[in-house]
Parts: C-alpha cells; sequence; structure tokens
C-alpha cells in the first residue's frame, strides 16, 4: 500500500532554514509527480510546490518563491522541500501528497490531484 | 490565479440528511476538480477527481458533478463518519488552489 512518511519539522527562528522529508514506499515513485501542501493552524489548504515524475520541472506558490526549493531523490524513494528565509506565516503543518494522474501524462498536461497524503510534519517559525 | 469559493463556510446536519456543497472558481476550469475530506487533526482524503469520477473504496453516497466555474460534492444520505470539512481543489495547467474549506457539523 502507498504510504507517505513526513519527517524534519520543529521550531526554527525567523529567517532560518529547515529541510523537510518524505519518504515514499508502496509504488513506483519515479513514475509520479509528487507535491508539498501546506496548512496553517486553524486554517484551509495551500498547495506549495511541486515536482515533476523525472525532477526536471518544479513549480512554486507565489508565497514561497525563491525561499523553497523542492527536489526528490529517486535512489532513496524520497522527496525534500529545503525551506529558507522562513517567517512566521510560513508556520504550518507541511504535507507531502502523491500525483494522482501518471507522471508523463501530468507533465505534458501540467494537471495533477493528490490521491495519497502523508500525516504531516508541524514547522513552527517563531522567536 | 484562480481562485475557488466554497458555499457554505459551515454546514449543519443529521444523519441521514442530503447535504450539498457548492464550489465556484474565478474562470472556467472545464472539468479539473478533485474533492477532498479532512478529519480533525488528520491529513486529507482524496475522494473525487475530474469533478464527478469517484475514487476507488469512496462510498457511493459522495457524487460530483459540474463543470467550468460552478461544481457540487453531494452526499446522499449523511453517515456519521462524514462529519468533517470537505475542500474543493482546482489542477489546470500547473495551477493548484482550494477552496475555504466547508465544515459540516453536527445539528
Amino acid at each position: 500500500q502507498v504510504q507517505l512518511v513526513e519527517s524534519g519539522g520543529g521550531v526554527v527562528q525567523p529567517g532560518r532554514s529547515l529541510r523537510l522529508s518524505c519518504a515514499a514506499s508502496g509504488f513506483t515513485f519515479s513514475s509520479y509527480g509528487m507535491h508539498w501542501v501546506r496548512q496553517a493552524p486553524g486554517e484551509g489548504l495551500e498547495w506549495v510546490a511541486v515536482t515533476s515524475y523525472d525532477g526536471s520541472n518544479k513549480y512554486y506558490a507565489d508565497s514561497v518563491k525563491g525561499r523553497f526549493t523542492i527536489s526528490r531523490d529517486i535512489s532513496k524513494n524520497t522527496l525534500y522541500l529545503q525551506m529558507n528565509s522562513l517567517r512566521t506565516e510560513d508556520t504550518a503543518v507541511y504535507y507531502c501528497a502523491k500525483g494522482g494522474i501518471d507522471g508523463a501524462t501530468a507533465k505534458v498536461r501540467g494537471m495533477d490531484y493528490f490521491d495519497y497524503w502523508g500525516q504531516g510534519t508541524l514547522v513552527t517559525v517563531s522567536s | 490565479d484562480i481562485q475557488m469559493t466554497q458555499s457554505p463556510s459551515t454546514l449543519s446536519a443529521s444523519v441521514g440528511d442530503r447535504v450539498t456543497i457548492t464550489c465556484r472558481a474565478s474562470q472556467s476550469i472545464s472539468r479539473w476538480l478533485a474533492w477532498y475530506q479532512q478529519r480533525p487533526g488528520k491529513a486529507p482524503k482524496f475522494l473525487i477527481y475530474d469533478a464527478s469520477s469517484l475514487e476507488s473504496g469512496v462510498p457511493s453516497r459522495f457524487s460530483g458533478s459540474g463543470s467550468g466555474t460552478e461544481f457540487t460534492l453531494t452526499i446522499s444520505s449523511l453517515q456519521p463518519d462524514d462529519f468533517a470539512t470537505y475542500y474543493c481543489q482546482q489542477y489546470s495547467t500547473y495551477s493548484w488552489t482550494f477552496g475555504q474549506g466547508t465544515k459540516v457539523e453536527i445539528k
């Protein structure tokens, strides 16, 4: 069965960095796009970033562009989110999510939905 | 950016009720819409894609409809497990945005 397990969250001061990981299993990791989605306390869902199945295309929400970097290591079946210059408004539970459309099709069409989600990891940015 | 607006924000209902949630897009998204269910403290669960296609394993009491800018999620007979928050999400070209959510609570 598909499993996504996030790690790396914690408390960090504004301006510092943090790297989140998402270990994937139960599916062919190299065949699907992967996303990060976040949820601030008591708020709704916000898409953060996507990497295509082959890592060649990456897109970001305007709120994190230039500060966050998404990447994937196919040899380790792991997705990453490098978060730099963190702000208090980045405080949220961060979920990784698997794309539901096969990777090649999703890359060409530029669209995807999220069929499996991890349990989330909490990032708190506070002085 | 495409904005998604759900209504109502909160819905009070009883077990057995028929429930409908509406999601409107700020521009046409064809049928590129998904629905998710989120229980408190849990990750979202995928329910519907392409506006009306039910994900495998999702109970048939859930259904979706619509195209263009107006969409609905219907629960035909509300069950205790269904009290949760529901989100719509559009997935047009390299753009992903969620509605603000609709909380379905016990009347």
